[in-house]
């Protein structure tokens, strides 16, 4: 199956600095998804990037999709920041095109 | 506009117990996909229902079960539960139009078996 490896697995900010997460699939995938899972445990939808770029205020995404990674920005970083980042996407094979693959995730812990 | 609920948010069961886990979907959304989430780790894709059906299936043996109900709400049973379903069970509904398959996340309910 689908490999998808996250890095950093850590990562520790001051408040202000800015940082690059990066996420590897081992193969083609559709609906690359980046979430953010709070301290309390959900998962809130970051961005949905096959492929190109988007921004969202402080946050940004680029998904390379030939190359097979995707990167998510985090600029002037905030406490509010802290908690697990993961990328997901779903095979684009045999009909399991709904079936979100999850990195292991990157903490983050930005430092007041 | 309410979001995925899931319900309940804790629950404690003894190991051979069955448990019934709960989620509604966001509204306007008619897919229903559950995840398990052990400590430390990504989620992993248990299945997905919609129209009612089971579409797709993840490495899970067959304890776990589920259902959609017209409304569009969906319940997650485990059967014979092991120390090793303790987890945190999340619950993600879509649409299901080709264009976007963006996942709106429930927090989750946090199961452990003693």
């Amino acid at each position: 199956g689908i490999q998808v490896e996250q890095s950093p697995p850590d990562l520790i900010l001051q408040e202000g600095a800015n940082s690059t997460l990066r996420c590897n699939f081992s193969d083609s995938v559709n609906n690359l998804q980046w979430f953010h899972q709070n301290p309390w445990g959900q998962l809130i939808n970051l961005f949905y990037i096959p492929s190109g770029t988007k921004q969202n205020g402080r946050l940004s995404a680029t998904t390379v999709a030939t190359e097979r990674y995707s990167l998510l920005y985090i600029s002037s970083s905030q406490t509010t920041d802290s908690g697990v980042y993961f990328c997901a996407g779903a095979p684009n094979y045999g009909g399991a095109t709904n079936k979100l693959i999850f990195g292991t995730g990157t903490l983050l812990a930005v430092q007041p | 506009d309410a979001g995925v609920t899931q319900s309940p948010t804790h629950l404690i069961k003894t190991r051979g117990q069955q448990v019934t886990l709960r989620c509604s979907p966001k509204s306007g959304h008619d897919t229903v996909s559950w995840y398990q989430q052990a400590l430390g780790q990504g989620p992993q894709f248990i299945f997905q229902y919609y129209e009612e059906e089971e579409r797709q299936r993840g490495n899970f043996p067959d304890r776990f079960s589920g259902h959609q109900f017209p409304n569009y709400s969906s319940e997650l049973n485990v059967n014979a539960l092991l120390l090793g379903d303790s987890a945190l069970y999340l619950c993600a509904s879509s649409l299901e139009v080709r264009e976007n398959y963006g996942y709106t996340f429930g927090s989750g309910t946090r199961l452990t078996v003693v």
